[in-house]
């Protein structure tokens, strides 16, 4: 089975610190994801990675920025953390699909905590 | 752009009750379409997917079917257990140079003994 592991599952910092999260996969996987989850509004896209150094925007990449040194490794950064930031964040990854098919797998999720 | 609709809840039943939680979806191309299942405390875990019209998903007791007529995928099964409890998210991905995920707002489910 694959396995996506995120760092912390519950993580409180001060507002304007900088902030990781860290997503570790080990299958391989091309392609990986962080989202961040809120009540009635479901999961938004922040920023994904198809490759090692790369990255793209998603829908929402205002206030984060991402690293991906390594494959299995995704690295969700908050440069100065505010208040509207405290939400559920989830990493995902997949493979490079040949087809259509392929589903994300999700790590556990971090609940993040702005004071 | 692309989207997907879910019925709001929470949706609550007693055991033993049929569900159905409806999910439409629009797209500019050809998508496949999920289920995925979030369990309390948990991330996302996938449940049942469809790749292609009038296509059938199915998965511990649940089913949906691919509908291009109406563009729909709506969740049932037949007899919710206490342990479905959950929140349950339709999306929909897209063929393309990467996969953007979309994904609706999620349904809660919460079934009572």
């Amino acid at each position: 089975d694959v396995k996506v592991t995120q760092s912390s599952r519950y993580l409180v910092k001060r507002t304007g610190e900088k902030v990781f999260l860290e997503c570790v996969q080990d299958m391989d996987h091309e392609n990986m994801f962080w989202y961040r989850q809120d009540p009635g509004l479901g999961l938004r896209l922040i920023y994904f990675s198809y490759d090692v150094k790369m990255k793209e925007k998603g829908d929402i990449p205002e206030g984060y920025s991402v690293s991906r040194e390594k494959k299995e490794r995704f690295s969700l950064i908050l440069e100065s953390a505010s208040t509207n930031q405290t939400s559920m964040y989830l990493c995902a990854s997949s493979l490079v699909p040949p087809g259509r098919n392929q589903p994300q797998h999700f790590g556990d999720g971090t609940r993040l905590s702005i004071l | 752009g692309d989207s997907v609709t879910q019925m709001e809840g929470p949706v609550t039943l007693s055991e033993e009750a049929f569900l159905t939680i409806n999910c439409t979806y629009t797209a500019t191309g050809y998508p496949s379409l999920f289920w995925y299942v979030q369990y309390p405390g948990e991330g996302l875990q996938l449940l049942l997917k469809a790749t292609k019209a009038d296509d059938k998903g199915s998965n511990k007791g649940f089913e949906a079917t691919y509908r291009k007529e109406t563009t729909s995928f709506h969740l049932e099964k037949g007899s919710v257990q206490v342990s479905d409890s959950a929140v349950y998210f339709c999306a929909l991905i897209l063929s393309g140079g990467y996969q953007k995920v979309t994904f609706g707002t999620g349904t809660k489910l919460q079934v009572i003994p």
